[in-house]
């Protein structure tokens, strides 16, 4: 059975802090891996998208980190800003023959403090 | 270029009736997928659409159905509803099936059902 598992659940940080999510995967067959913010009552924003070949890829002052072989992911949040108080979630696809099947994770619910 | 709309955003059904959702994705997008996110869940797939072919289906029950028209919008249908159907519906529309583009999601449709 495809899974995401993502931790923490939930983080608390002060403004100007870094931080760093974690993903684990066991989805089969691996397609791609992505990032997504979603603020409180909106729509999930991509943040990035990585195939198996790509072990790092950033989007301004968020970094994502992908080891196929350990099948774990990492996003990495630096200096972060009240504004990326929200929701972070993995989703990895696995691409059969009919498309493209995503799994989601449970996300993680980031607070960031003045 | 605007964005993925949805249609309704709120709507409050009774167990028992039937609801349909309206998803107009971005212009030149072929692809639609929709989702239902609830607290307990998560963000779990529901199906995808590419060039009015049901691509992928995720693990619900058959009350839930959809299809997309020539002009790539796409209906997604519950029948039967059941108070567990409370949820946030989101579609989301990419360019191609490949599975390697972004999605871009639409704010959603919240349903309650009482």
């Amino acid at each position: 059975k495809n899974q995401v598992e993502q931790s923490p659940q939930s983080l608390i940080i002060l403004e100007g802090k870094n931080c760093t999510l974690q993903c684990n995967y066991t989805v089969s067959p691996f397609s791609n891996l992505r990032w997504y913010k979603q603020d409180t009552g909106r729509g999930p924003v991509s943040l990035t998208i990585m195939t198996f070949s790509e072990n790092t890829k950033s989007n301004g002052r968020y970094t994502a980190t992908l080891d196929a072989d350990t099948k774990q992911s990492s996003l990495h949040i630096t200096a972060s800003q009240l504004s990326d108080s929200a929701s972070y979630i993995c989703v990895v696809s696995a691409r059969n023959n009919a498309g493209n099947m995503l799994t989601f994770g449970g996300g993680t619910r980031l607070m960031v403090k003045p | 270029k605007a964005g993925v709309t949805q249609t309704p955003r709120y709507l409050i059904k009774t167990r028992g009736q039937q609801v349909t959702l309206s998803c107009s994705p971005i212009s030149g997008h072929r692809s639609v997928s929709w989702y239902q996110q609830t607290p307990g869940q998560g963000l779990q797939f529901l199906f995808e659409y590419f060039s009015e072919t049901q691509r992928n289906k995720g693990n619900f029950p058959g009350r839930f159905s959809g299809r997309q028209f020539s002009n790539s919008r796409s209906e997604m249908n519950v029948s039967t509803l059941e108070l567990g159907d409370s949820a946030l519906y989101l579609c989301a529309s990419s360019f191609s099936d490949r599975g390697y583009e972004t999605q871009y999601f639409g704010p959603g449709t919240r349903l309650l059902v009482l």
